[in-house]
């Protein structure tokens, strides 16, 4: 099945840099890469995704992209603020396998004023 | 639109015993996905169930079932309980239509088995 890694595991920056996550993943025929933002004890919530068909995505501040080729899909926040900090989770599914996402190990971004 | 709700929100039981959780989706989804979370594995997927009947099956034993009601409703069981099964269990729903789609998380129930 498939299997998505996720680096680093904890980032710690200063309040208007940037932070970069990425994500490998093992199976090519996963074509949906979301990007989901939990906040201690609150629910994950999507902030972005990206579909195969498409390299590059930004929301504002937020951007992901995607190699399909070396399967691996990162995720870019730029101008980070305190309340960016949170854990943040890529994942990978397949279309045609219906709603099964895959979930990498989660990233602690902790942005210091 | 009302978000995804889940009950009960938190859950104390022994080794042994069952438990039923219940999830409803928002409305006019179809799909209604489980995740188990907890500190050591993450988030793994459970099972997916789309139209009362489960479409997608993780990695987890035959103690984690589930089922989907015509309304969309879904509810997970989980027999003879273990230590290891202390976990959030989230859901997410789904229009269902594509494997492209946006999953909306609800809050979770918060499970400790003593």
């Amino acid at each position: 099945g498939e299997n998505v890694e996720q680096h680093p595991s904890t980032l710690s920056v200063q309040e208007g840099d940037s932070a970069v996550i990425k994500c490998t993943y093992s199976d090519s025929a996963s074509n949906y890469f979301p990007w989901y933002k939990q906040e201690l004890g609150k629910r994950p919530q999507l902030i972005i995704d990206i579909r195969s068909n498409v390299g590059e995505k930004k929301d504002q501040r937020i951007a992901v992209t995607l190699n399909k080729t070396a399967k691996h899909f990162s995720l870019h926040i730029t101008e980070t603020q305190p309340e960016d900090s949170a854990v943040y989770f890529c994942a990978a599914s397949i279309n045609n396998a219906g709603n099964m996402l895959t979930f990498g190990g989660g990233t602690r971004l902790m942005v210091k004023p | 639109k009302a978000g995804v709700t889940q009950t009960p929100r938190y859950l104390i039981k022994t080794r042994g015993q069952q438990v039923t959780l219940s999830c409803s989706p928002i409305s006019g989804h179809r799909s209604v996905s489980w995740y188990q979370q907890t500190p050591g594995q993450g988030l793994q997927f459970l099972f997916e169930y789309f139209s009362e009947t489960q479409r997608n099956k993780g990695n987890f034993p035959g103690r984690f079932s589930g089922r989907q009601f015509s309304n969309s409703r879904s509810e997970m069981n989980v027999s003879t309980l273990e230590l290891g099964d202390s976990a959030l269990y989230l859901c997410a729903s789904s229009l269902g239509t594509s494997g492209q789609e946006t999953q909306y998380f609800g809050p979770g129930t918060r499970l400790l088995v003593l």
